[in-house]
């Protein structure tokens, strides 16, 4: 079975800096995808981002934007100029491509954007 | 807003009972997935449809049954609830199979007392 670990359950950043969040995952499978999602206090799931395994070239949306490592299956999400309103919590989600179409989600890092 | 709606928002009841969580999907929308968020479990998969089949199903409990209607909203029917059944519900949904995203809906907070 998938896994997925957040390894940094809080992280924080000054406003208008860049900040990483780390995310590695387990798998045997060779085709899948990532996500990053953010919750905000209002506990809505919003997409952030995603990463189809067979493409080497990193995803990006504005600001936010993923570094992939296949074969060290990590998934990290870089937020730069970070704003006020990115703090929230930030799950790591893994999905099969075949079979099984449920998203697998890390613990979550809790982003604190200091002013 | 993601174009799922759930209902209700909240959810108070009581030990043993009974309750039923409703989600639309966004339009042209074919698969729902229900997901529950725990303080202890963290976010689960429960149960998958697509086009009113039963797709998969993950960490569900008998107790809970789930259904996809014609028009594709689907329901979470949960039952004799327990304490530890509290938790926030989501519904998401997606257009198909083919590893398309999943946009979530506002989620349900149901409270057993």
């Amino acid at each position: 079975a998938q896994t997925v670990t957040q390894s940094q359950p809080e992280m924080s950043v000054q406003e208008a800096e860049t900040v990483t969040l780390s995310c590695t995952y387990d798998t045997s499978e060779s085709d899948y995808y990532l996500f990053w999602y953010k919750q905000p206090p209002s506990r809505q799931m919003i997409l952030v981002i995603r990463q189809e395994a067979y493409k080497q070239q990193n995803a990006t949306e504005n600001r936010f934007s993923v570094n992939f490592q296949k074969a060290a299956k990590s998934f990290s999400l870089k937020i730069s100029d970070s704003q006020l309103g990115d703090a929230a919590m930030y799950f790591c989600a893994y999905r099969s491509q075949g079979g099984s179409e449920k998203l697998v989600f890390g613990k979550g890092t809790k982003l604190t954007v200091n002013p | 807003d993601s174009g799922v709606t759930q209902t209700p928002k909240h959810l108070i009841t009581a030990t043993g009972q009974r309750v039923t969580l409703r989600c639309s999907p966004r339009s042209g929308d074919l698969s729902v997935y229900w997901y529950q968020q725990s303080l202890d479990q963290g976010l689960q998969f429960l149960i998958q449809y697509y086009n009113g089949e039963e797709r998969a199903k993950g960490n569900i409990l008998e107790r809970f049954s789930a259904q996809q209607f014609p028009d594709l909203h689907s329901e979470l029917n949960l039952s004799s609830l327990e304490l530890g059944d509290s938790a926030l519900y989501f519904c998401a949904s997606s257009r198909g199979t083919s590893g398309g995203e999943q946009y979530f809906g506002p989620g349900t907070r149901l409270t057993v007392l």
